[in-house]
């Protein structure tokens, strides 16, 4: 079955620790993303690359990084610069331009303490 | 720029009586329009889609939304609520010329709660 996996569904960390979070697709889809959400604040883009070895920041990047080595995967590595990094942490692909709706993985919920 | 304010953060409703959910957008460009929907600790899945075809769009699991352009609005309704429906909904929109691959706009979300 194509789809996004995002691996593991929960994730403990202590405070001052980078820690990376895994999306996998298998969808053949250009564009891949990584959202936060928070209990009432909707979506928030932190990165997304359209293409291999390219990628943006997204509206709140800061205390995150990505990389894009394949085209099928997009990592987030939530540093320890993050300042409140305990979230619900979501991925999403599409086929990229001309194609705007996006495919969602399970996400990763991530304690920080 | 563009916007989505969905206008209710919680809606509840009685088991096989009628969902409305209401989104209201701005946006400088022809938008694509989303609702999606997210079961406690999931992804979201995609309901339905407008991208400037027929303005009443039908989606899964009886969910319909029609687009006004002339009100802003974009609706999501269904006829009879089931348990299975309780969830939060997210109004989305997509306007920026020449791709989507950054802008997407996400509204806050509506809580439904379907009372038995």
């Amino acid at each position: 079955d194509g789809g996004i996996t995002q691996s593991p569904k929960y994730l403990f960390r202590k405070e001052g620790q980078n820690v990376t979070l895994s999306c996998e697709q298998n969808l053949n889809h250009d564009a891949m993303y990584w959202y936060r959400q928070d209990p009432g604040q909707g979506l928030r883009l932190i990165y997304y690359s359209q293409i291999v070895n390219d990628f943006q920041k997204g509206d709140i990047a800061e205390g995150y990084s990505v990389s894009r080595e394949k085209k099928e995967s997009f990592p987030l590595t939530v540093t320890s610069a993050q300042k409140n990094p305990t979230a619900f942490y979501l991925c999403a692909s599409n086929r990229g331009q001309g194609a705007y709706e996006q495919y969602f993985g399970p996400g990763t919920r991530l304690t920080v303490t | 720029a563009q916007s989505v304010t969905q206008l209710d953060s919680h809606v509840s409703v009685s088991e096989g009586t009628p969902v409305l959910l209401r989104c209201n957008y701005s946006s400088s460009y022809s938008p694509s329009l989303f609702w999606y929907v997210q079961h406690p600790n999931k992804g979201l899945q995609l309901l339905l889609k407008y991208t400037s075809a027929a303005t009443l769009v039908k989606g899964i699991n009886g969910f319909e939304a029609e687009f006004k352009k002339s009100e802003t609005s974009f609706h999501l309704t269904k006829p009879s609520a089931h348990m299975s429906d309780a969830a939060e909904y997210f109004c989305v929109v997509s306007g920026q010329s020449g791709g989507g691959a950054d802008g997407l706009t996400f509204g806050k979300g509506t809580h439904l709660i379907i009372q038995p």
